[in-house]
């Protein structure tokens, strides 16, 4: 399968502990995105990446929040200390910028818990 | 401040039936409107995109409309089956140009056999 891949699926945690996420983009796709989705919301944007250069961070919800792409494949997503409010679905996407397309491919997410 | 407001009401159509969503939006000037379908669990699936300069688009049962002077599209599925039940999401670039998408928070159709 070569579509957008998260992990871990799951992750449940303590209030105050450190998580990163992972996603794996398609492979020819140069531009890679991140959302989170609460309960009956749609997804809301956070940061994307075109190759390895975030283009946009304001839209992160907190400076717990970082994301990087370190060589312009995989991205990583970190949130440090984190809170119950931070409990919802992160989703990954990926995009091919400059041929005409617009549709981004989503990961299945991963569900964060924060007990 | 920017909105984009689906059917706040779950929809329940009869199988074989038309299913129609409306999204609308305030204050954002797209240059497209995509629709996306999410099952329970997993992420949003793209289905269609019409461009600020089509009124209507189509793919196989599905059928979208783009007013802009209303700012407002609607979705249809026609002949509608089971299978089509989930949340449908539209989405609309941030308007700089730069393929950031903006959602709605979904409406969850249920179609009955």
């Amino acid at each position: 399968d070569t579509g957008v891949s998260q992990d871990p699926r799951h992750k449940i945690t303590k209030r105050g502990q450190n998580v990163t996420f992972r996603c794996d983009p398609i492979s020819e796709h140069n531009r890679l995105y991140w959302y989170r989705q609460t309960l009956g919301q749609g997804p809301e944007f956070l940061t994307y990446f075109q190759n390895e250069a975030q283009l946009e961070k304001s839209r992160l919800l907190s400076d717990r929040f970082s994301a990087e792409r370190p060589k312009g494949s995989f991205s990583t997503l970190e949130i440090q200390r984190t809170e119950q409010g931070d409990s919802a679905m992160y989703l990954c996407a990926s995009s091919l910028v400059g041929g005409g397309s617009y549709e981004q491919y989503f990961g299945p997410g991963t569900r964060l818990t924060v007990t | 401040s920017q909105k984009i407001e689906q059917n706040s009401e779950a929809l329940n159509i009869q199988e074989g039936k038309t299913a129609t969503l409306t999204c609308n939006y305030t204050n954002y000037s797209p240059a497209y409107l995509q629709w996306y379908r999410q099952d329970p669990g997993r992420g949003p699936v793209f289905l269609l995109l019409i461009r600020e300069n089509e009124k209507e688009k189509r793919k196989e049962r599905l059928k979208v409309t783009f007013d802009t002077t209303l700012k407002q599209s609607l979705f249809h599925i026609t002949a509608s089956q089971p299978a089509d039940s989930a949340t449908y999401l539209c989405a609309l670039d941030l308007g700089s140009n730069d393929y950031k998408l903006s959602f709605g928070a979904g409406t969850t159709v249920t179609v009955r056999a």
